[in-house]
């Protein structure tokens, strides 16, 4: 069975820092999607990035940027010029490609200080 | 355009009771999946419903069941409530169960 970890239950970083949520997966397929999903306070999953495992090159949208070791099984992200509105639940997400369902890890909670 | 309408936002049940929870996925959308959200933790798959049939469940009991109509909206019965089954329940929608899922922000289930 598939499982992913992420290691830190709580981070915080200074307004316009850089912050790294670290994620692990464990997997014997080669063909899946790893993702990340902020949770606010309003609780709905909101997409922040997405990497498909067969791709080398690492994803970014705007601040946001992924660090995947496949072969370490790691995917990290870092966040850029971190913002207030960054404060939420982060949660990392494995999906096989023939499958219907995510598996979640159990989340990181990022505040921001101003 | 809507996302995803989950209802209702929040309810209080007593243990051994049970309870309906809905979902309408968003515009464009003919998958639905359920997801359980204990306090604290990470999201648990419970089913996913595709063309009004259970296309896949995760480890959870049959005291676990849903629905799919032909509008593709869904909805989630629990029978049998236990104080476990408190938590925040997420649905998620998407076309075919390709990515591009879209969640809603959940029904949040208190059992007493």
């Amino acid at each position: 069975a598939q499982t992913v970890t992420q290691s830190q239950p709580e981070m915080s970083v200074q307004e316009a820092e850089t912050v790294t949520l670290s994620c692990t997966y464990d997997t014997s397929e080669s063909d899946y999607y790893l993702f990340w999903y902020k949770q606010p306070p309003s609780r709905q999953m909101i997409l922040v990035i997405r990497q498909e495992a067969y791709k080398q090159q690492n994803a970014t949208e705007n601040r946001f940027s992924v660090n995947f070791q496949k072969a370490a099984k790691s995917f990290s992200l870092k966040i850029s010029d971190s913002q207030l509105g960054d404060a939420a639940m982060y949660f990392c997400a494995y999906k096989w490609n023939y499958g219907q369902n995510f598996v979640f890890g159990p989340g990181t909670r990022l505040s921001v200080l101003p | 355009d809507a996302g995803v309408t989950q209802s209702p936002t929040h309810l209080i049940k007593t243990r051994g009771q049970q309870v309906t929870l809905r979902c309408s996925p968003k515009s464009g959308h003919d998958t639905v999946s359920w997801y359980q959200q204990a306090l604290g933790q990470g999201p648990q798959f419970i089913f996913q419903y595709y063309e009004e049939e259970e296309r896949q469940r995760g480890n959870f009991p049959d005291r676990f069941s849903g629905h799919q109509f032909p509008n593709y909206s869904s909805e989630l019965n629990v029978n049998a409530l236990l104080l476990g089954d408190s938590a925040l329940y997420l649905c998620a929608s998407s076309f075919a169960g390709l990515s591009g899922y879209t969640f809603g922000s959940g029904t949040r289930l208190t059992v007493v």
